[in-house]
């Protein structure tokens, strides 16, 4: 099983409409969840982090966690074609109690926003 | 706030060559990550500094691999002897600490001819 797992997509939706992205995590340990942003090319963007359970919001973005299930979800409302990329999500490896720092990703999730 | 900065952008040497590449961390960040991430794929994690010590490299990093971050400020992440398979984007990333986000710089994409 892999740390973590994403679905790859590709995931398309129109403009305007919501986009949800999902993340499956094995080790339940995890306190702290990431998601990056990263156009072709260039590298990860951080655009949500969120250490508790239930919802946090940012402007279009929304993360949403539940530990107990072990998975972390990203909605961006009002999809654009500018948020076309793949999303990655990260989880900073816990061992023994400790964190470790270093941060697993999953494969990324290629969304595409079309007109 | 001037973010991590990566150098160079871009590196193409042949097989057998030594590289070097830098990186400036965000400047009040005591933790410096270091990254590799091939086409399709998440990246993948080499090495990391709190301040100056080294306090874990990856299973991936062979002995061709070396890192530093004298004094705690740069890290530079040298390849010794460069096989095909290194050919990726090196990422830099940098955090206040510890489960802190990490800030990626722009990476330094390696070609082996």
């Amino acid at each position: 099983q892999k740390e973590v797992e994403q679905n790859s997509g590709p995931l398309s939706v129109p403009e305007g409409a919501i986009a949800s992205l999902n993340c499956t995590y094995s080790d339940r340990g995890s306190q702290s969840f990431f998601w990056y942003r990263q156009y072709s090319g260039k590298s990860p963007e951080l655009i949500m982090f969120i250490y508790s359970n239930g919802d946090k919001e940012d402007g279009r973005f929304t993360a949403q966690l539940n530990k107990a299930s072990q998975y972390v979800s990203l909605l961006i409302r009002d999809s654009q074609p500018s948020d076309s990329a793949t999303y990655l999500c990260a989880v900073p490896f816990w061992g023994g109690g400790t964190s470790y720092g270093k941060l697993t990703f999953g494969q990324g999730t290629i969304l595409t926003v079309h007109p | 706030d001037t973010g991590v900065s990566q150098d160079p952008r871009h590196k193409i040497t042949k097989r057998g060559q030594n590289v070097t590449f830098r990186c400036d961390p965000i400047s009040e960040h005591n933790r410096l990550y270091w990254y590799r991430q091939t086409l399709g794929q998440g990246p993948e994690f080499l090495t990391y500094f709190q301040n100056e010590a080294q306090l874990e490299k990856s299973r991936l990093l062979s002995d061709r691999f070396s890192a530093e971050r004298p004094k705690g400020s740069f890290s530079t992440l040298e390849i010794q002897r460069t096989e095909q398979g290194d050919s990726a984007m090196y990422l830099c990333a940098s955090s206040l600490g510890e489960g802190q986000p990490q800030h990626f710089g722009d990476g330094t994409r390696l070609s082996i001819l």
